[in-house]
């Protein structure tokens, strides 16, 4: 069965970096891309961006430019997600999802998500 | 950035009853939407794509419709495990975008 699992919470000071891995199995980590969501407290799901794990190309939200890297090892079917210059509007529950269909298909819904890590930005 | 307006806010229902949520897009989107379920402290979980098709094991009693900027899930009957928040996302340009979430709450 289809499983993404997370690394664990973290808190971080304002300025700081934190990078958030999701452990995929049970499917061919390299055939769909990997899509990053955060979700911050009371608020709906926001889009950070993805990775296709089969070359490491990667796009981001506008929003996040300059400030959020993607990468994966496929070696470990893992994939990354770094965040810079974190202040306390980051603080949110960071999540992984899966595209639904392969990486030959355009956009798509999500169909499997991780747990979630709760990243808290405080001083 | 497409904009999604979901509606209402909250919405109160009791078990059995017919439940409609609205999502609108700010400019057109085909059918590429879907809809999710979460409950707190979980995950989104994939309702329907594609503005009506029904994801695999997901009950029958969810339904989407629409096209365009306009569409609706719909909970024909409710049910206790529904009790949840609902979120609409757009997927057509190579962007997502989700709305602000419906709360299903007990009547």
């Amino acid at each position: 069965q289809v499983q993404l699992v997370q690394s664990g919470a973290e808190v971080k000071k304002p300025g700081a970096s934190v990078k958030v891995s999701c452990k995929a199995s049970g499917y061919t980590f390299t055939d769909y891309y990997m899509h990053w969501v955060r979700q911050a407290p009371g608020q709906g799901p926001e889009w950070m961006g993805w990775i296709n794990p089969n070359n490491g190309g990667a796009k981001y939200a506008q929003r996040f430019q300059g400030r959020v890297t993607m990468t994966r090892d496929t070696s470990l079917s893992t994939a990354y997600m770094e965040l810079s210059r974190l202040t306390s509007d980051d603080t949110a529950v960071y999540y992984c999802a899966r595209a639904r269909l392969g990486i030959a298909a355009s956009g798509q819904p999500f169909d499997y998500w991780g747990q979630g890590t709760l990243v808290t930005v405080s001083s | 950035d497409i904009q999604m307006t979901q509606s209402p806010s909250t919405l109160s229902a009791s078990v059995g009853d017919r439940v409609t949520i609205t999502c609108r897009a700010s400019q057109s989107i085909n059918s590429w939407l879907a809809w999710y379920q979460q409950k707190p402290g979980k995950a989104p979980k994939l309702l329907i794509y594609k503005a009506s098709s029904l994801e695999s094991g997901v009950p029958s009693r969810f339904s989407g419709s629409g096209s365009g900027t306009e569409f609706t899930l719909t909970i024909s009957s409710l049910q206790p495990d529904d009790f949840a928040t609902y979120y609409c996302q757009q997927y057509n340009s190579n962007s997502w975008t989700f709305g602000q979430g419906t709360k299903v709450e007990i009547k």
